[in-house]
Order: C-alpha cells, then sequence, then structure tokens
C-alpha cells in the first residue's frame, strides 16, 4: 500500500495565489522529504530537501521564497508556491523514504495548474 | 547538462516478448540506479534497483542489468503484460556517505507498451 501520501491530488488556482500541497509519511517517520516538480514530457527534477526542524535545501535555480517549505513534524511536509503564475503549472511530486538505504516511496503528486 | 538519458521515449512491444529498456548516464559518480513505473496522474512507483558492484539484479518478471565500464543500465521485463504499459524512469545517485540519497537524478522516461 501507498507509504507516501500526498494533498490535494489536483488544484487549479488563479495567477497571484498561493497553493500549499501536503506530504505526509504513513507509519513511518521522515526526518528527510524530497519535493520533485516534472514539466511535460520531461524528467522530474528535484527541487529541494526538506528537512525536519531546519530550513530546506534548494537546488540551484529554484526560488526559495516562491517555493516554500515547511517540515514542521517528522511526518509531514508542506509545499506552498507563493503568488503563483501560470509558467507554475506543473506536477508536483514528494518523496520519502522508510529506513535510511531503502528505496524512495513517491507520493502520488499534485497536478497544478494555475489560470 | 543531462546526466542520465534514456533515448528511446518509447517503445511498443507484444505481450509474452521481452521488453528492454535502456538507460546511459555520464556522472561516474553515479553508484546506485533505480528504476521507477510511473501511471498518468501518478507519483512514481519503484520497481527495482542495482548497486554499482553488481552488475545483474533480478526480481520475478524484471531484471537489470548494469555495465559499468559502458555507463549503461537496462531493465528486461520478461514476460511482457499489458498490464506493464506505462513511463518508465530511470534514476540514479551517488551514494557516498548516504546522506545525497534523495538527490535522484532521473532520465526523461520511456514510454512502454504492451500489445495484447
Amino acid at each position: 500500500g501507498a507509504v507516501v501520501s500526498q494533498h490535494p491530488s489536483r488544484v487549479i488556482c488563479k495567477s497571484g495565489t498561493s497553493v500549499k500541497i501536503e506530504c505526509r509519511s504513513l507509519d513511518f517517520q521522515a526526518t528527510t522529504m524530497f519535493w520533485y516538480r516534472q514539466f511535460p514530457k520531461q524528467s522530474l527534477m528535484l527541487m529541494a530537501t526538506s528537512n525536519e526542524g531546519s530550513k530546506a535545501t534548494y537546488e540551484q535555480g529554484v526560488e526559495k521564497d516562491k517555493f516554500l517549505i515547511n517540515h514542521a513534524s517528522l511526518t509531514l511536509s508542506t509545499l506552498t508556491v507563493t503568488s503563483a503564475h501560470p509558467e507554475d503549472s506543473s506536477f508536483y511530486i514528494c518523496s520519502a523514504r522508510r529506513i535510511s538505504n531503502s528505496p524512495l516511496h513517491f507520493g502520488n503528486g499534485t497536478r497544478l495548474t494555475v489560470t | 547538462d543531462q546526466q542520465v538519458k534514456q533515448n528511446s521515449p518509447s517503445l511498443s512491444v507484444q505481450e509474452g516478448r521481452i521488453s528492454i529498456l535502456n538507460c546511459d548516464y555520464t556522472n561516474s559518480m553515479f553508484d546506485y540506479f533505480l528504476w521507477y513505473k510511473k501511471y498518468p496522474a501518478e507519483g512514481p512507483t519503484f520497481l527495482i534497483s542495482i548497486s554499482s558492484i553488481k552488475d545483474k539484479n533480478e526480481d520475478g518478471r524484471f531484471t537489470v542489468f548494469l555495465n559499468k565500464s559502458a555507463k549503461h543500465l537496462s531493465l528486461h521485463i520478461v514476460p511482457s503484460q499489458p498490464g506493464d504499459s506505462a513511463v518508465y524512469f530511470c534514476a540514479a545517485f551517488a551514494n557516498a556517505g548516504g546522506t545525497s540519497y534523495g538527490k535522484l537524478t532521473f532520465g526523461q522516461g520511456t514510454i512502454l507498451t504492451v500489445h495484447p
């Protein structure tokens, strides 16, 4: 069964608004979660590493003020897309690993459409 | 700079036959490789992995082969089934110290279609 839950699965928002995406690890604690983004017909790209109790680590080219990450507990990380624009429309996926050296488990992703 | 490449965007196979999906990488620091399967509007599902200390790993119908000298890996599915139809991604990372485990670099994906 699913080990990582992501919500919502789809969201449509107007340009300029903010959207929050939740990622939960089910029945295990994840001190680290990862946020990926996939544009159509492209590979998944790591956006940032979410660390429980500390600041997220962003990959080069990802705006930390635009993509706010909060890892408030050992089972929940949130990604907030602030002041969304149409070019932010994408498929956002979170992931976590159950134990060290186990494969990453992915959530089902969130399809964000900004109109 | 695409460090992990899947040069075939799509592959079509008859049910019961072998599906071979290929992946090449350029970063010699990569030492752990994974294959994920993805259906539309869903997150990737882990299939199989291989460490650079091995050249083959098998799990049921799925076998991954690694050729380190050629920086090439492949996923074999035998026999292929219609339910295998999905997008397959290979991914890699450099495990040194284990700290970068989540920093997977993905290929572009290959769409596999298995015809009944």
